[in-house]
C-alpha cells in the first residue's frame, strides 16, 4: 500500500520570501512516480512535476525547485520569492508503475501568500 | 492542447435524487478514473476502468455509486441516492497510459 504524508497543514508567508513545501511517502515498489499539483482557489488540479523514483536529480523551473531524495523517502517543493499567486493548496502524490495505477495523494497544504 | 472536459461544473441536488457527472476523456486515452475531494480534505481514488468494466475501486465506491462509457467517448459517474455526505468536488482524470490528465471538476452539492 502506499501513502504520501504532508506533515505541514497551512503555512503563510509574506510576498518574496521563500517557502518549502515537505512530503514523505512510503511505497514498497521499486519503481514509482511522484507528484506535485497545485489546486487553485478555482478548484482545478494543475500539474507542476512528475519524477520517477530512478531520477534523483533535482529539478528547477524558475521560481520551482523540487528536491527529492530517496534515502529519506522525501519529495520536498521549494517556491522562491513567493507570490499572491502562489496562494493555493498543494497535494503531493505517489503511483506505482503498473499501466492501470491510481494517484494516492497527500491531505495537502495551503499556502498563504501575503503582499 | 487536448484536455478532459467535464460536465456540469457544478450541480446542486436534493438529498436522495439521482446524479450524473460527465467526462469527456481525452480521444485516444484507454484509462479512465474518478476521483473525489470533499471540501477541505485530500483527494481520494473512487474507482479507475479499463477496457469497458471497473480494474479497481476504492471502499467508498459502494453500491450507490456506477460508472459507463456508453457511447465510446463519455465516461460517467453515476450516483443513485445522493447523501450529504456525497458533496464534493468530482474529478475524471484519463491517461494512454502514460501520464494522467485532470478534468477541472465537477461541484456536487447536495441538500
Amino acid at each position: 500500500a502506499q501513502k504520501v504524508t504532508q506533515a505541514q497543514t497551512e503555512i503563510s508567508v509574506v510576498e518574496k520570501e521563500d517557502v518549502t513545501l515537505d512530503c514523505v511517502y512510503e511505497t514498497r515498489d521499486t519503481t514509482y512516480y511522484l507528484f506535485w499539483y497545485k489546486q487553485p482557489p478555482s478548484g482545478e488540479l494543475v500539474f507542476l512535476i512528475r519524477r520517477n523514483s530512478f531520477d534523483e536529480q533535482n529539478e528547477i523551473s524558475g521560481r520551482y525547485s523540487w528536491n527529492f531524495q530517496k534515502s529519506t523517502s522525501s519529495f520536498n517543493f521549494t517556491i522562491t520569492a513567493s507570490q499572491v499567486v502562489d496562494s493555493a493548496v498543494y497535494f503531493c502524490a505517489l503511483r506505482t508503475t503498473g499501466a492501470n495505477s491510481k494517484l494516492t495523494f497527500g491531505k495537502g497544504i495551503t499556502l498563504s501568500v501575503r503582499p | 492542447e487536448p484536455e478532459v472536459t467535464q460536465t456540469p461544473s457544478h450541480q446542486v441536488t436534493q438529498m436522495g435524487q439521482e446524479v450524473i457527472l460527465r467526462c469527456v476523456p481525452i480521444s485516444n486515452h484507454l484509462y479512465f478514473y474518478w476521483y473525489r475531494q470533499i471540501l477541505g480534505q485530500k483527494v481520494e481514488f473512487l474507482v479507475s476502468f479499463y477496457n469497458n468494466e471497473i480494474s479497481e475501486k476504492s471502499e467508498i465506491f459502494d453500491d450507490q455509486f456506477s460508472v459507463e462509457r456508453p457511447d465510446g467517448s463519455n465516461f460517467t459517474l453515476k450516483i443513485r441516492s445522493t447523501k450529504l455526505e456525497d458533496s464534493a468536488m468530482y474529478f475524471c482524470a484519463s491517461k494512454e497510459p502514460g501520464e494522467l490528465f485532470f478534468g477541472e471538476g465537477s461541484r456536487l452539492t447536495v441538500l
